[in-house]
């Protein structure tokens, strides 16, 4: 099993509409997570920390399960500047060490 | 706003030379990365430095790569030997704590990337 899964997508959709990802991973040690998005052949920018509680940032809201295992972003309110593609990052500790675990990463196109 | 800045954007070299790719983190960081991420594929972590030492290093990041501060600024990764299988995007990353000090201070900043292509 993959220790971060997310759906490749694409996932197409409209100007104005609200869109979910979610993000598997599969080591229960998995202690901080993030998202960040990444536009074609650019660096990885943040977008978003996940917290325990839950956060929210403008449009942007990310969620996380550590029952089940998963964190959620969703955007609401999409705009054509949303298209990317949307990374999830979970840090695994492991005996002190903290080791940076990227997901493939889910395309987002939205359109006019 | 403070930002990681990388050297070339592009490097093209052939199959058995040494490479160099330079980093500049953000000023007030003290934990750096280096990743890679081939064509198309996800982006792989390879190695974390602080305090002049490697903290952690997976599994990648084997005896031909090395990682230095050279100064009081830039931020190195040497390929010794390269190989075509080295070709890729090379990302380095700072941030202002380890996961430990908390999640805002664990918080990574990329640089815009060197692209290596090994022939």
């Amino acid at each position: 099993r993959k220790e971060v899964e997310q759906d490749p997508g694409p996932f197409n959709v409209p100007e104005g509409a609200t869109v979910a990802f979610n993000c598997t991973y599969s080591n229960s040690a998995s202690q901080s997570f993030f998202w960040y998005r990444q536009d074609c052949r650019k660096e990885p920018k943040l977008l978003m920390s996940v917290y325990s509680s839950g956060n929210e940032d403008g449009r942007f809201t990310a969620q996380l399960n550590r029952a089940s295992q998963y964190i959620s972003l969703l955007i609401r309110d999409s705009k054509l500047s949303d298209s990317a593609t949307y990374l999830c990052v979970v840090i695994v500790s492991s005996g002190g060490s903290y080791i940076p675990t990227f997901g493939r990463g889910t395309s987002l196109i939205v359109h006019p | 706003e403070p930002e990681v800045t990388q050297t070339p954007s592009h490097q093209v070299t052939q199959m058995g030379q040494e490479v160099i790719l330079r980093c500049v983190p953000i000023s007030n960081h003290l934990y750096f990365y280096w990743y890679r991420q081939i064509l198309g594929q996800k982006v792989e972590f390879l190695v974390s430095f602080y305090n002049n030492e490697i903290s952690e290093k997976s599994e990648i990041f084997d005896d031909q790569f090395s990682v230095e501060r050279p100064d009081g600024s830039n931020f190195t990764l040497k390929i010794r030997s390269t190989k075509l299988e080295d070709s890729a995007m090379y990302f380095c990353a700072s941030s202002r704590g380890s996961a430990g000090a908390g999640t805002t201070d664990y918080e990574q900043y990329f640089g815009p990337g060197t692209r290596l292509t090994v022939t």
